[in-house]
This record gives structure tokens, C-alpha cells and sequence, in this order.
């Protein structure tokens, strides 16, 4: 069973500072990896991606990748009180299983 | 624009009532994935499609069906069958090998009155 486990927090954070979400993932042979971000009532969307180890910056957001650890974070450097949301980490294993498998997310909160 | 359309927005369901949520996709995407998410809850699979005429069930599939007779749309059907169905309903798509992640709708909310 590939597991993909995240703290479901919540995560508070103040505004200005950096909020760091965390993911494991259980299948070694995983590929490629996905940060969703859900506000409450709404779909998620895809804010990051990354596939190979280190770092992959794009704004405020910074995905890193450790496959030899297995884990995944993102960081959102300068939280705002509008980051806040349920952040889903998201798994693709590869091979035939066209799937990826999802974490509960984590619940961030930035106090203006 | 490309994207991935869910209708309705809000539904309500009586009891013993069948109803269906309709997805329908204009990203050329091949996979098709219907979720179930319940408050504070992460997205339970339901139904995925990698191709046209072929569907797999999830994790959860009993008391719902779906088809998939075009590329474009994959419904899905609520039955009676299914005791507990309120619940937000995310339908998603991507290319066969989601490498590129999915792309979700904006979801359906499902109550039972």
C-alpha cells in the first residue's frame, strides 16, 4: 500500500515569516511529486511540482525533494494571511498505476 | 480556454434517489478521476479512467457507477445504494502518466435532505 503521510497541523505561522509543510512518502520507486493548494470550500490547485533532487524555487514557494530520505517539503517564504489553506502533497509512483496518491494535507494558518 | 467543467455546482438528493455529476474536460487529457472528500478529510478515489471504455473502480466505489463513453466527459452516478453520499465531489484529469499532475474541477456539493 504506497502511503503518502503529511502532519495535518494546524500550522500557524505570523505574517512575514516562513511556513515549512512537510510529506513522506512510503514507495521508493516514486517519480514525481505534487504540492495542491485547497481553500476551504474550493478544489485544489497545483501550485508546485518537482522531480529530481533539491531544490525548485518559484516566487515565494520553494519545493524540495529527497528521495534518498523520501521526503518532500515546500517552504512559502513571507506567509500571508491569503496563503492560508489546506496544502495537499501529492505522489506519482510511476510504472502502470497512471495515479497519484494523495496525503490529507496540511492545514496553514498565517496570523496577520 | 482549456479546462475541466463540473455541473452542478450544489445538488440535493432525496432518499432512494439516483442522481449524476456530470465532468466534462477540454484538455485533450486521457485520464479521468472522480474524489470524494468529506470535511477534514484528505480526497478518497472513487472512479479513475485511463482510456475511453475502460474504468477502474478506487477505493470506495460501492454505490456509485460511472461511464466513459467519450474522452470528454466521464459522469458519475450517486445511487441509492450509496447510504451516506453528502460529501464536496471533485472530478480531475491529466495525460495518461500524470507527470504532470492533475487538474481539478471545482467540485460538486452533495447533500442529502
Amino acid at each position: 500500500q504506497k502511503e503518502v503521510e503529511q502532519n495535518s497541523g494546524p500550522l500557524s505561522v505570523p505574517e512575514g515569516a516562513i511556513a515549512s509543510l512537510n510529506c513522506t512518502y512510503s514507495d521508493r520507486g516514486s517519480q514525481s511529486f505534487f504540492w495542491y493548494r485547497q481553500y476551504s470550500g474550493k478544489s485544489p490547485e497545483l501550485i508546485m511540482f518537482i522531480y529530481s533532487n533539491g531544490d525548485k524555487e518559484d516566487g515565494r514557494f520553494t519545493a524540495q525533494l529527497n528521495k534518498a530520505s523520501q521526503y518532500v517539503s515546500l517552504l512559502i517564504r513571507d506567509s500571508q494571511p491569503s496563503d492560508s489553506a489546506t496544502y495537499l502533497c501529492a505522489v506519482n509512483s510511476g510504472g502502470s498505476n497512471y495515479k497519484l496518491t494523495f496525503g490529507k494535507g496540511t492545514l496553514l494558518t498565517v496570523n496577520p | 480556454d482549456g479546462g475541466i467543467t463540473q455541473s452542478p455546482k450544489y445538488l440535493f438528493r432525496k432518499e432512494g434517489q439516483n442522481v449524476t455529476l456530470s465532468c466534462e474536460q477540454n484538455l485533450n487529457h486521457d485520464a479521468m478521476y472522480w474524489y470524494r472528500q468529506d470535511p477534514g478529510q484528505g480526497l478518497r478515489l472513487i472512479y479513475y479512467s485511463q482510456i475511453v471504455n475502460d474504468f477502474q473502480k478506487g477505493d470506495i466505489a460501492e454505490g456509485y457507477s460511472v461511464s466513459r463513453e467519450k474522452k470528454e466527459s466521464f459522469p458519475l452516478t450517486v445511487t441509492s445504494a450509496q447510504k451516506n453520499p453528502t460529501a464536496f465531489y471533485l472530478c480531475a484529469s491529466s495525460y495518461r502518466d500524470p507527470n504532470y499532475g492533475y487538474t481539478f474541477g471545482s467540485g460538486t456539493r452533495l447533500t442529502v435532505v
